[in-house]
């Protein structure tokens, strides 16, 4: 049984970064991708970008390429994902997932990201 | 870029009644759909894969059909935890955005 948790919620001002992790338990690691997908409140599920952990190659979505960089630490099967520049409009939850090609089918519990001066 | 639209974006129905959730892409997707279900505070779970294969441990009484371009999620008799909002979602990356299944 595969687990993903996520770090805590966090509070951040508008211009600065915020990492958060994802540790995996269950499964091999390696052996899969994690993706991350955000949800701003009351609205839908966007895809940010993924990572192969076995390759460390990360690909990111159009809309946040040069703000995110996701990263992972196979030593401890963990994920992060960092976003910069951060802006009111990053207000969401961030979600992982194991990425399995076609579908996600485990997620972690979520992240709050709270962007206010 | 695909785009997946869900429709309705709200149906209202009673428990016990059949729910009949659609998604159409703007160009074929074969059938590489999956259908997730999302309550209020909670991540999204994953419900169907591959446009018709249920995910581990999900009731017989969800149903996934389609390929091309249109899908469709069937709920054959709705039970109270079934209502909340249900995505489409597209190769791992487009998602559609969301039919909120409620009470009626």
């Amino acid at each position: 049984q595969v687990q993903l948790v996520q770090s805590g919620a966090e509070v951040k001002k508008p211009g600065s970064s915020v990492k958060v992790s994802c540790k995996a338990s269950g499964g091999t690691f390696s052996s899969y991708a994690i993706s991350w997908v955000r949800q701003a409140p009351g609205q839908g599920l966007e895809w940010m970008g993924r990572i192969i952990p076995i390759l460390g190659i990360a690909n990111y979505a159009q809309k946040f390429q040069g703000r995110v960089t996701i990263t992972a630490d196979k030593s401890t099967s963990t994920a992060y994902m960092e976003l910069s520049s951060l802006r009111s409009e990053d207000t969401a939850v961030y979600y992982c997932a194991r990425d399995m090609a076609t579908v996600y089918d485990y997620w972690g519990q979520g992240t709050l990201v709270t962007v206010s001066s | 870029e695909i785009v997946l639209t869900q429709s309705p974006a709200t149906l209202s129905l009673s428990p016990g009644e059949r729910a009949t959730l659609s998604c159409r892409a703007s160009q074929s997707v074969s059938s590489y759909l999956a259908w997730y279900q999302q309550k209020p505070g909670q991540a999204p779970r994953l419900l169907i894969y591959d446009a018709s294969n249920r995910a581990t441990g999900i009731p017989a009484r969800f149903s996934g059909s389609g390929s091309g371009t249109d899908f469709t999620l069937t709920i054959s008799s709705l039970e109270p935890e079934d209502f909340a909002v249900y995505y489409c979602q597209q190769r791992r990356e487009t998602f559609g955005q969301g039919t909120k299944l409620e009470i009626k």
